[in-house]
């Protein structure tokens, strides 16, 4: 079964400081990767995708993500954290096989909480 | 830019009542996606549509139906409402014929409680 697993339920930081969320994925064959955040009373919004080529991808808000097929891991990063980064991550993903369905399947989410 | 577009954003209805959740895809996005975000979980796949047809079902109660009209908006029909039932609903769109690697953008959701 497919499946999307974010092992940190919260994480913490203070401000200026680098930032991990992990992700891990269970998912058939190459997958599509993403990664979205949600504040309060919002809806998701998108930061970065990884569909192929390089491991490292760059999205939004300087965030980045590394793509690791050995791992199995997409974890979310960003060098320089900011109080206005603490939110709700989700990391999801869905197959790559171009058939009807590309729905997605989310982690559990983690929040990141950055302190001043 | 535009963006998805939900209503209503809140919703308050009884046990057994019906409610209509409306989405609004950014313009030219041929795809529309449902999903389902209980209190502290992770958005649940409902449903989705391309080109006005259904094309994947995942955990959708049976007392749910929806549609995808002609000019792409779609519609979650909700019938026989539980308890259970109270939670964010989440609608996204995306372009399909962009390519496989499409983004799915989301709506701002419509908060849903069941009394």
């Amino acid at each position: 079964a497919q499946s999307v697993a974010q092992p940190e339920d919260q994480v913490n930081v203070a401000e200026g400081n680098p930032l991990t969320v992990k992700c891990t994925y269970s998912v058939s064959g190459n997958p599509y990767l993403f990664w979205y955040v949600q504040y309060p009373n919002r809806g998701l919004q998108f930061l970065l995708k990884y569909i192929t080529g390089d491991n490292l991808v760059k999205g939004s808000y300087g965030f980045e993500a590394e793509f690791n097929k050995s791992q199995t891991s997409f974890h979310l990063k960003k060098p320089s954290a900011l109080v206005s980064d603490s939110a709700l991550y989700f990391c999801a993903g869905r197959m790559n096989y171009g058939g009807a369905t590309n729905k997605l399947i989310f982690g559990t989410g983690t929040l990141l909480a950055v302190q001043p | 830019a535009a963006g998805v577009i939900q209503s209503p954003r809140h919703l308050i209805k009884e046990k057994r009542e019906t409610a209509t959740l409306k989405c609004y895809p950014i313009p030219r996005h041929d795809t529309v996606y449902w999903y389902q975000q209980g209190p502290g979980q992770d958005p649940q796949f409902l449903i989705s549509f391309y080109e006005k047809m259904q094309s994947d079902k995942g955990s959708i109660p049976d007392r749910f139906s929806a549609q995808q009209f002609s000019d792409y908006h779609s519609e979650l029909n909700m019938s026989s409402l539980e308890l259970g039932d109270s939670a964010l609903y989440f609608c996204a769109s995306s372009y399909r014929l962009a390519g496989s690697g499409e983004t799915q953008y989301f709506g701002p959701g419509t908060r849903l409680l069941v009394l």
